[in-house]
């Protein structure tokens, strides 16, 4: 596609739910990053693809965190039994040599 | 390891008055460098990127940054403001890892005022 897709582009969930947070990124990219961005802050990595592989998830804050991705296409992020403190806008970013990162829309989540 | 300063979390400025936004850095290689721009509910848009070729980065909309390897800096301006200038504004280290994630400073708030 023409961008980096997400969806939803807003979650409202009940605390104790699991979510999935979906990401379309640009065709050809084989890199793609998760981000999370809390109110007033910087963008934090969780997590990198290269291809379907996940060479860095050191960014991912606990085991309720999980993500895959399907070859070097669409990726889901799952968050189990949600808390409070998930809430956050959850960006997506693919890279490509030409150019460079792009980021998607993200998904705003709220845990009530 | 990498990381990004931003040393103001909010700017005022006057439509028309130049703007700075700052930005110190860490990192044990020659960085690549970027700044974004957020506005409100609006995606993150890519202003400018230093990649160590010229030290004066010319970007969108007028703005511009300058690495400074010896202060270690990478300050964002901009001659003149204008009120969609409006805006969050993030610097980013790219790290030198080979997964080649970003990593953010904690954002500055443009305030313009007419």
């Amino acid at each position: 596609g023409a961008g980096v897709s997400q969806s939803p582009s807003n979650k409202v969930t009940e605390k104790g739910k699991d979510v999935e947070l979906r990401c379309d990124p640009i065709s050809g990219h084989t890199a793609l990053y998760w981000y999370r961005q809390r109110l007033g802050q910087g963008l934090e990595f969780l997590i990198y693809f290269q291809g379907n592989s996940a060479p860095d998830k050191s960014g991912l804050p606990s085991d309720r965190f999980s993500a895959e991705r399907t070859g070097e296409s669409v990726s889901t992020l799952t968050i189990q039994r949600t808390q409070q403190e998930d809430s956050a806008v959850y960006l997506c970013a693919s890279f490509g040599q030409n150019y460079g990162y792009t980021f998607g829309s993200g998904t705003r989540l709220t845990v009530v | 390891a990498q990381s990004v300063t931003q040393l103001d979390s909010h700017v005022s400025v006057s439509e028309g008055t130049p703007v700075l936004l700052r930005c110190n850095y860490s990192s044990s290689y020659s960085p690549s460098l970027f700044w974004y721009v957020q506005h409100p509910n609006k995606g993150l848009q890519l202003l400018l990127k230093y990649t160590s070729a010229a030290t004066l980065v010319k970007g969108i909309n007028g703005f511009e940054a300058e690495f400074k390897k010896s202060e270690t800096s990478f300050h964002l301006t901009k001659p003149s403001a204008h009120m969609s200038d409006a805006a969050e504004y993030f610097c980013v280290v790219s790290s030198h890892s080979n997964t080649g994630k970003l990593i953010f400073g904690q954002g500055t708030t443009l305030q313009v005022k007419p």
